[in-house]
């Protein structure tokens, strides 16, 4: 495609509920990124992807939170039991190789209630 | 800890002048800062990057200066339009992975 795509582009989940947030990269690019957004702060780094090796979890917030790309291509991010605080703006970002530029999807609005 | 900061304050400029936001970093040496920017409901889009052994880098009319001494980059918009009012944001990193990023600064040019 000509981006990266996110979906869905807004979620509303009550406290409890398990939720996945899909992830299409632009066609090709090896490096897959996940980043968190709270409204006014910047994007905070959760996961990196190298083909579909997750290389990096570090910024993972709990074991509630979990992602995959089982074929180096399309990404999900889950979170499971979802809680007040995990509403937010998740951005996924894909880069062709390991040293270039990333290009950010729209993010997926997250709101729990 | 590894901080990065940016003015959260907005920056309010008129038009045609030159917008300079700042950037600045604590307590560690980043290899690169680079420079995004964000429109609301949008993700983040790249503009530039700078090499800790660079001072200066430009793009049409975007400047980034990089200074290790100040701990400090300065990124300017020359001629700035309306068009160019969104969030600025920083972000330091060893390579293109795991970016690190400020709060951002929000730019209003005024026509």
């Amino acid at each position: 495609g000509a981006g990266v795509s996110q979906s869905p582009r807004y979620k509303v989940a009550k406290r409890g509920q398990d939720v996945a947030l899909r992830c299409d990269p632009i066609s090709g690019h090896v490096s897959l990124f996940w980043y968190q957004q709270a409204l006014g702060q910047g994007p905070e780094f959760l996961t990196y992807f190298q083909n579909e090796a997750q290389l990096d979890k570090s910024g993972l917030p709990s074991d509630r939170f979990f992602a995959e790309r089982p074929e180096g291509s399309v990404s999900t991010l889950k979170i499971q039991r979802t809680q007040q605080e995990d509403s937010a703006v998740y951005l996924c970002a894909s880069s062709l190789a390991v040293d270039t530029e990333a290009f950010f999807g729209q993010g997926t609005r997250l709101t729990v209630v | 800890s590894q901080k990065i900061e940016q003015n959260s304050e907005a920056l309010n400029i008129q038009e045609g002048k030159t917008a300079t936001l700042t950037c600045n970093y604590t307590n560690y040496s980043p290899a690169y800062l680079q420079w995004y920017r964000q429109d609301p409901g949008r993700g983040p889009v790249f503009l530039l990057l700078i090499r800790e052994n660079e001072k200066e880098k430009r793009k049409e009319r975007l400047k980034v200066t990089f200074d290790t001494t100040l701990k400090q980059s300065l990124f300017h918009i020359t001629a700035s339009q309306p068009a160019d009012s969104a969030t600025y944001l920083c972000a330091r990193s060893t390579g293109f992975q795991k970016l690190v990023f400020g709060t951002g600064t929000r730019l209003l040019v005024s026509p």
